[in-house]
């Protein structure tokens, strides 16, 4: 069965350094999706992305955040200058239909 | 607004046992998807209902939405060890949108 994968698994960075999380999703695929979750707290929505372009994003997903599929298949989220409170497990999700498939996560400590 | 909230918080079973875990919302919804996650790892699928539908099976799992109580149910019947994980529910508005997470309920299974 087709999966999403995800690079890398973890990553720690210092604050201020710009982060890069790769995403490969499922082929087919039309849909994107980047959540979060802080340990111990639930999954947040970040940002969906469809037909190239961003079609929603939430209050989290500021400044800092870009999105882009930069050959058409892989998916990637940028944090331009991570803060602190920015580490995280980051899930990137993708859909045909309703239903979202998600990544293992890239575990990001920011220190 | 908070959407997508499970109880119980956490639940501790024997292995044969049924257990249950309750997720209620609050505004209207499309669907309302039900994911696992095993200690720090990826969220997993496991069922999807609509909001036009009361009832779905999947092997061991059962899920039921009340859309007049804004309420949903799963339950998985003669559990395993295997099943221990973090379960949660996250709801669809619609258009192939953002999921909004519940907190999760942590179930523990003991052989």
């Amino acid at each position: 069965e087709p999966e999403v994968t995800q690079t890398p698994s973890h990553q720690v960075t210092q604050m201020g350094q710009e982060v890069i999380l790769r995403c490969v999703p499922i082929s087919n695929h039309l849909y994107f999706y980047w959540y979060r979750q802080i340990l111990g707290q639930k999954v947040e929505f970040l940002v969906s992305f469809y037909n190239n372009e961003i079609s929603e994003k939430s209050e989290i997903f500021d400044d800092q955040f870009s999105v882009e599929r930069p050959d058409g298949s892989n998916f990637t989220l940028k944090i331009r200058s991570t803060k602190l409170e920015d580490s995280a497990m980051y899930f990137c999700a993708n859909s045909l239909q309703e239903t979202q498939y998600f990544g293992p996560g890239t575990r990001l400590l920011v220190l | 607004s908070q959407q997508g909230e499970e109880d119980p918080q956490a639940l501790s079973i024997q292995e044969g046992e049924n257990a249950t875990m309750n997720c209620s919302y609050k505004t209207s919804i499309n669907n309302l998807q039900w994911y696992r996650q095993n200690s720090g790892r990826g969220l997993v699928h496991l069922i999807l209902i609509r909001s036009n539908e009361r009832e779905k099976h999947s092997g061991r799992l059962r899920v039921t939405l009340d859309t007049s109580k804004k309420s949903s149910s799963l339950l998985i019947t003669a559990s395993r060890a295997a099943d221990t994980a973090s379960y949660f529910c996250a709801t669809e508005a619609g258009g192939y949108n953002k999921l909004i997470f519940g907190a999760g309920t942590r179930l523990a299974v003991h052989p």
